[in-house]
């Protein structure tokens, strides 16, 4: 079972280069999120979607933009990346009616921007 | 706006003993949940253990419990018998019923002592 996929696992980027990550979840959940960990900040929220063709933001959205085409996916997209969005990034997804139901993570994706 | 509060950063235990993870939280609502995960440093977020606000009988997971206490909005964990595989980054984390999103407290990194 492969729950939640984050691609790529590793990227380093420079100053103003543009890039995508891809969340891909094989549970059929209705919500997807995108959280960024930093040392000592835990896990904020950046976008998240309550459903195919939605999105809203999170605790910490600049810099940041989210397309939820198709249910499965959910991309995350750094327009112009600044060195503040070194981060590693985590996808998560949960079912529809998910009151007491945990999210469930994908692996992270560690980026560093030069 | 809710928050969760994990005040200590790190921790140490013996192997074999029993260690306590604080964590508070602040809300007005009624109707939450909350929950503990693990992050070892190959940087999965595992689930360790959930509780319902509504339930008075604290959940146990094998060798983790937890001291809910709802008048004080605080949800801690105890690991018993801990063992060398417990060393991780833990954090608490918190949802509405209402919202799937979870708010995350910053962590707090327990370290094994062989």
């Amino acid at each position: 079972n492969a729950g939640v996929t984050q691609t790529p696992k590793f990227r380093v980027l420079k100053t103003g280069q543009s890039m995508t990550l891809l969340c891909a979840q094989d549970m059929n959940h209705e919500y997807m999120y995108w959280y960024r960990q930093d040392p000592g900040m835990g896990l904020r929220l950046i976008h998240y979607s309550v459903g195919e063709g939605t999105t809203a933001k999170g605790e910490v959205p600049d810099g940041y933009n989210v397309s939820r085409l198709k249910k499965q996916n959910f991309l995350l997209g750094l327009e112009s990346a600044a060195p503040s969005q070194t981060s590693v990034y985590f996808c998560a997804s949960s079912p529809l009616r998910s009151s007491n139901q945990p999210q469930h993570f994908g692996d992270g994706t560690r980026l560093s921007i030069l | 706006a809710q928050t969760v509060t994990q005040s200590q950063p790190e921790m140490s235990v013996q192997e074999a003993e029993t260690v306590t993870l604080s964590c508070t939280y602040d809300t007005s609502e009624s109707d939450y949940y909350l929950f503990w995960y693990k992050q070892p440093p190959s940087r999965q977020m595992i689930l360790v253990i959930r509780q319902e606000a509504y339930k008075q009988q604290n959940a146990t997971e094998n060798r983790f419990s937890v001291n809910f206490q709802k008048a004080a909005k605080s949800f801690s964990l105890k690991i018993s018998d801990s063992q060398l595989g417990d060393a991780a980054m833990y954090f608490c984390a918190f949802k509405t019923g209402a919202n799937s999103k979870l708010t995350f407290g910053k962590g707090i990194t327990l370290s094994v002592r062989p």
